[in-house]
């Protein structure tokens, strides 16, 4: 079966610090990768997405992430965390291979200190 | 830049009662989801729907929901007769490909 995991429910880090959220997937097939982000009363919005190629992607708002096959990761980072990336975070995967739905992980909360 | 919109954003309805979540897709997308997240879990995927019919649906998704195309533009879904477990925030999301999806801001459902 299709699973993704967030081991971290909170992080909290201070403002200006790096930043690394974790995704881990266990899929039957080729995936394709994604980061959403969900403000208080808002929808998920699109971070960045890995269908193939160069493994390091670039997303908005200076995340980035990298997907790394041998872990079945596909971490999320950023140098430097503003106030304003407080949110939830969710890592999502799917594949062709099992229809268009995406499969999402628990989600992480961060938080940002001042 | 186009963005997948839901009304209403909250609907408080009684059990047993009819809903129906309505969506606008981003205008050139040609594939529509409905997602749902109950308080505390994770986001679930409900069912997929291309050309005028149902591509994928989940287990949750039973006889009591459906979904429309009624025009051009809308995507709803329907949940026949309400339950407190129905209660949650529904996502629409469309895709223009089969990969990218892109969602709505979601609709908040408290049966009672």
């Amino acid at each position: 079966a299709q699973s993704v995991t967030q081991p971290d429910i909170h992080i909290t880090v201070s403002e200006g610090a790096s930043l690394e959220l974790r995704c881990n997937y266990s899929y039957g097939a080729t995936p394709y990768l994604f980061w959403y982000v969900q403000s208080p009363g808002q929808g998920l919005q699109l971070l960045l997405k890995y269908f193939s190629g160069d493994t390091l992607v670039q997303g908005i708002k200076g995340f980035e992430a990298e997907f790394k096959r041998s872990q079945s990761s596909f971490n999320l980072r950023k140098p430097s965390v503003h106030w304003s990336d407080a949110a939830e975070y969710f890592c999502a995967v799917g594949a062709k291979e099992y229809g268009n739905k995406l499969v999402f992980g628990a989600g992480t909360i961060l938080r940002v200190k001042s | 830049e186009p963005e997948v919109t839901q009304t209403p954003s909250h609907q408080v309805t009684q059990m047993g009662q009819e809903v129906i979540l309505r969506c606008v897709p981003i205008s050139n997308h040609l594939y529509f989801y409905w997602y749902r997240q109950i308080l505390g879990q994770k986001v679930e995927f409900l069912v997929s729907f291309y050309n005028n019919e149902i591509s994928e649906k989940s287990e949750i998704f039973d006889d009591q929901f459906s979904v429309e195309r009624p025009d051009g533009s809308n995507f709803t879904l329907k949940i026949r007769s309400t339950k407190l477990e129905d209660s949650a925030m529904y996502f629409c999301a469309s895709s223009e490909v089969v990969e990218t999806q892109y969602f709505g801001p979601g609709t908040r459902l408290l049966v009672l």
